[in-house]
């Protein structure tokens, strides 16, 4: 059974700060790993699609990192905003072209 | 706005009853997926279509089905409805469907099975 985690489950942090969590996936049949982030009572939104060992993605504040001999990725939050408060999710693509989700980290920016 | 239209918004029915969730995906998008998301569960992959034919398939329950139409909108029918079906029901759609190809998410349906 494929399985991803993500961790923590939740997070708190201070307006200002760096922060940082993990997502760990099966390091057979890689294909690919996406981040997405889902804010309360909206949607899931992408944020980075990730294919290759040692890939670093970057989107403004938020960078993303991926070691598929491991089968970890980390996500990074620079001086973390309240507008960055929202659950951050990964999703591990095998070779059966199958979406795997992970149950997400909750940040929470405390002002 | 992803571009991604579901409809309805919000469904309560009975037990016993059938129901039927509509998506229209992004104008160009060839690819349309169903996601569960139950009360403190994750994303469930249910199943994935391209171009009218179904692709992939996750843990879609024998009483769900779903079908893609020539126009690519898609329906996902729930039937026999028990309390445990009640979740919300995201629709999310891709250009071709592929592995690195990003999903676009509809506003989702919650459905509430009393």
């Amino acid at each position: 059974i494929l399985n991803v985690e993500q961790s923590p489950q939740s997070l708190h942090v201070q307006e200002g700060d760096s922060t940082n969590f993990t997502c760990s996936f099966p390091s057979s049949n890689f294909y690919a790993l996406h981040w997405y982030r889902w804010e309360t009572a909206k949607s899931p939104e992408a944020l980075f699609v990730m294919t290759l060992n040692g890939d670093e993605k970057k989107k403004g504040r938020i960078s993303a990192t991926l070691n598929t001999k491991e089968g970890y990725s980390y996500l990074y939050i620079k001086g973390s905003q309240p507008e960055d408060s929202a659950t951050y999710l990964c999703a591990f693509m095998s070779s059966n072209y199958q979406l795997i989700w992970g149950a997400g980290t909750k940040l929470i920016i405390k002002p | 706005d992803s571009g991604v239209t579901q409809t309805p918004k919000h469904l309560i029915t009975a037990t016993g009853q059938r129901v039927t969730l509509r998506c229209s995906p992004r104008s160009g998008d060839l690819s349309v997926y169903w996601y569960q998301q139950s009360l403190d569960q994750g994303l469930q992959f249910l199943i994935q279509y391209y171009n009218g034919e179904e692709r992939a398939k996750g843990n879609i329950l024998e009483r769900f089905s779903a079908q893609q139409f020539p126009d690519l909108h898609s329906e996902l029918n729930l039937s026999s409805l028990e309390l445990g079906d009640s979740a919300l029901y995201f629709c999310a759609s891709s250009p071709s469907g592929g592995p690195v190809d990003t999903q676009y998410f509809g506003p989702g349906t919650r459905l509430t099975v009393l």
